[in-house]
């Protein structure tokens, strides 16, 4: 079992949709969860980080996780073109390192 | 703070050459990661450290790589032998190590192309 999984993608939604993206992760004990953007080319930049159980919103973007499933998600409300990119799931385990996962790619057709 | 700096941003080499890449990462962080990333995978572990102590290896490097961060500062990542599998973009983070919570902070990256 890999340590963090994600689902396969690609994911494509209407401009004006919600994205829905989903992770898994395998250590029970890990600590935090983070979501990175990453466009074609370039290297990834941080959206969105979540700790506690429940529901994170930071603009169009919520957060979700349930510990208990081991589970995170990540919703873009309204979605734009310009969120057309690949999503990394990323878990800071119980060990203390940090392990992405092969990310999803999400297209936004206008 | 200019965040985190990578160099070079680009590096071509013949199989069998030694490369090196430079990871200057923001000044107040304690933790440095490298990672490697291939097209269409997320970011593949290879080592970290916590100012100059590396903590951990990836058990899928082989020997021809190694990291040294000498003064807690600055990092570099070292290729021996380079081979055609070893191409990728390899990628810097830096972060402030907490009770449970860290945020990495990406670099730009270096890529490598091994002929």
């Amino acid at each position: 079992q890999k340590e963090v999984e994600q689902n396969s993608g690609p994911l494509s939604v209407p401009e004006g949709a919600i994205a829905s993206l989903n992770c898994t992760y395998s250590d029970r004990g890990s600590q935090s969860f983070f979501w990175y953007r990453q466009y074609s080319g370039k290297s990834p930049e941080l959206i969105m980080f979540i700790y506690s159980n429940g529901d994170k919103e930071d603009g169009r973007f919520t957060a979700q996780l349930n510990k208990a499933s081991q589970y995170v998600s990540l919703l873009i409300r309204d979605s734009q073109p310009s969120d057309s990119a690949t999503y990394l799931c990323a878990v800071k385990t119980s060990y203390d390192k940090v392990i992405f996962g092969p990310g999803t790619s999400l297209s936004v057709i206008p | 703070d200019t965040g985190v700096s990578q160099n070079p941003r680009h590096k071509i080499t013949k199989r069998g050459q030694n490369v090196t890449f430079r990871c200057d990462p923001i000044s107040e962080h304690n933790r440095l990661y490298w990672y490697r990333q291939t097209l269409g995978q997320g970011p593949e572990f290879l080592t970290y450290f916590q100012n100059e102590a590396q903590l951990e290896k990836s058990r899928l490097l082989s020997d021809r790589f190694s990291a040294e961060r000498p003064k807690g500062s600055f990092s570099t990542l070292e290729i021996q032998r380079t081979e055609q599998g070893d191409s990728a973009m390899y990628l810097c983070a830096s972060s402030l190590a907490g009770r449970g919570r860290e945020t990495q902070y990406f670099g730009p990256g270096t890529r490598l192309l091994v002929l």
